[in-house]
């Protein structure tokens, strides 16, 4: 069935650096992939998105790239700060018209001071 | 706050009990999801509703849960009989039936808790 794999699933990082999780997907008909951050507590929130047209796409300190051959799709955080801690999904949008999402397990990532 | 929202917040139950969840999409959006999100797990998809239809359903949803949207706008999630392993985050989600628009926006959850 459709899957989506995320690794790793927790990531510690300084104040400052660069910040990668990586995601593959099974269904090869999935066309949009998006990354939402959760804080404890909190709803996921959209933070990027990206469409099987495009590889990659940026948002100020945040970019996702994908490579449709492969089925992978990566999150690329810059110059990471205490407020990007969090837990990080990615999921990828099922095959057959009803746009339901099938998400990672999940990054617990932890920026430290 | 014009987004996505539930009720309730958190709901205690004992096993056995009937719950219901509620949920209020944003004002324009005709899709409706609902998912479950254990802990440490990304959300699982339950159930999706296009206005009032029930379009699509997981096989995690068993006849004990039941989902409606009767006017194509609030929704309602009913697990009869709870179980202790029904305990969970219940997550919302809209979005509108646009051919290049696929986002999804998420409520806060009503988290269930069945001792």
């Amino acid at each position: 069935g459709e899957n989506v794999e995320q690794h790793p699933s927790t990531l510690s990082v300084q104040e400052g650096d660069s910040a990668v999780i990586k995601c593959t997907y099974s269904d090869s008909a999935s066309n949009y992939f998006p990354w939402y951050k959760q804080e404890l507590g909190k709803r996921p929130q959209l933070i990027i998105d990206i469409r099987s047209n495009v590889g990659e796409k940026k948002d100020q300190r945040i970019a996702v790239t994908l490579n449709k051959t492969a089925k992978h799709f990566s999150l690329h955080i810059t110059e990471t700060q205490p407020e990007d801690s969090a837990v990080y999904f990615c999921a990828a949008r099922a095959s057959g018209g009803y746009n339901k999402l099938i998400f990672g397990a999940g990054t617990r990532l932890a920026v430290h001071p | 706050d014009t987004g996505v929202s539930q009720d309730p917040r958190h709901k205690i139950t004992k096993r056995g009990q009937n719950v219901t969840f509620r949920c209020d999409p944003i004002s324009e959006h005709n899709r409706l999801y609902w998912y479950r999100q254990t802990l440490g797990q990304g959300p699982e998809f339950l159930t999706y509703f296009q206005n009032e239809a029930q379009l699509e359903k997981s096989r995690l949803l068993s006849d004990r849960f039941s989902a409606e949207r009767p006017k194509g706008s609030f929704s309602t999630l009913e697990i009869q009989r709870t179980e202790q392993g029904d305990s969970a985050m219940y997550l919302c989600a809209s979005g509108v039936s646009l051919a290049s628009y696929n986002e999804q926006f998420f409520g806060p959850g009503t988290r269930l808790t069945v001792l």
